[in-house]
């Protein structure tokens, strides 16, 4: 069964450039989120999708933003890049937002801004 | 806004030896969970706990909810350089949905 897919893994970006990362949810979940966590630092909510439709947003710009697809799977949109914005980009999918029983995040896709 | 402070940030320990690393805010969490995080991977659940006071064991590691869900611990019982990674707690907060996580500690234990 396999868990969390996210591509690219990795991807070097020049300040100014539009990225976009992609992500599959495990089978049988419905509920797609994405976090940005800097090197020695917790990961951080960037906002959460459920039903095609962003359901909650964490404390980031709208240069962030997302899509959920009809078949769950997702993108997450960074434009205007930063240097700032180099990061590992985590995706987490859980069962119809049941966060009580705990995420299965994918492996992120480290991005870094040049 | 709901925090977590986690600590310590580091850690560094012989084979065997005991630790104990803690979570804490001044908020109250639905409920907690704690995961593991190795290089270059996601962080990956190792427990939830739901209940004021509730004890959950998984093998070597004991896992605490304080008693208000404002607090919680995780116990290392005679640590092994396989037990070495992030550690890293998250709080579901009040608005659903969202994680809340401290800001980790990194545990090396050497042979």
């Amino acid at each position: 069964d396999a868990g969390v897919t996210q591509s690219p893994t990795h991807l070097i970006k020049t300040r100014g450039q539009q990225v976009t990362l992609r992500c599959s949810p495990k089978s049988g979940h419905d509920t797609v989120s994405w976090y940005q966590q800097a090197l020695g630092q917790g990961p951080q909510f960037i906002f959460q999708y459920y039903e095609e439709e962003e359901r909650q947003r964490g404390n980031f710009p709208d240069r962030f933003s997302g899509h959920q697809f009809p078949n769950y799977s997702s993108e997450l949109n960074v434009n205007a890049l930063l240097l700032g914005d180099s990061a590992l980009y985590l995706c987490a999918s859980s069962p119809g937002g049941a966060v009580t029983y705990g995420y299965t995040f994918g492996s992120g896709t480290r991005l870094t801004v040049v | 806004t709901q925090l977590l402070e986690q600590s310590p940030q580091f850690l560094s320990i012989q084979e065997g030896e005991n630790l104990t690393v803690y979570c804490n805010s001044s908020s109250v969490f639905s409920s907690l969970q704690w995961y593991r995080q190795e290089p270059g991977e996601g962080p990956v659940l190792l427990v939830t706990v739901v209940t004021g006071g509730e004890v959950k064991k998984l093998k070597r590691l004991t896992f605490q909810f304080g008693d208000a869900r404002k607090d919680s611990s995780l116990h290392i019982t005679a640590a092994q350089p396989g037990d070495t990674g992030l550690y890293l707690c998250a709080g579901v907060g009040n608005q659903g949905g969202k994680l809340i996580f401290g800001q980790g500690t990194e545990l090396s234990v050497k042979p």
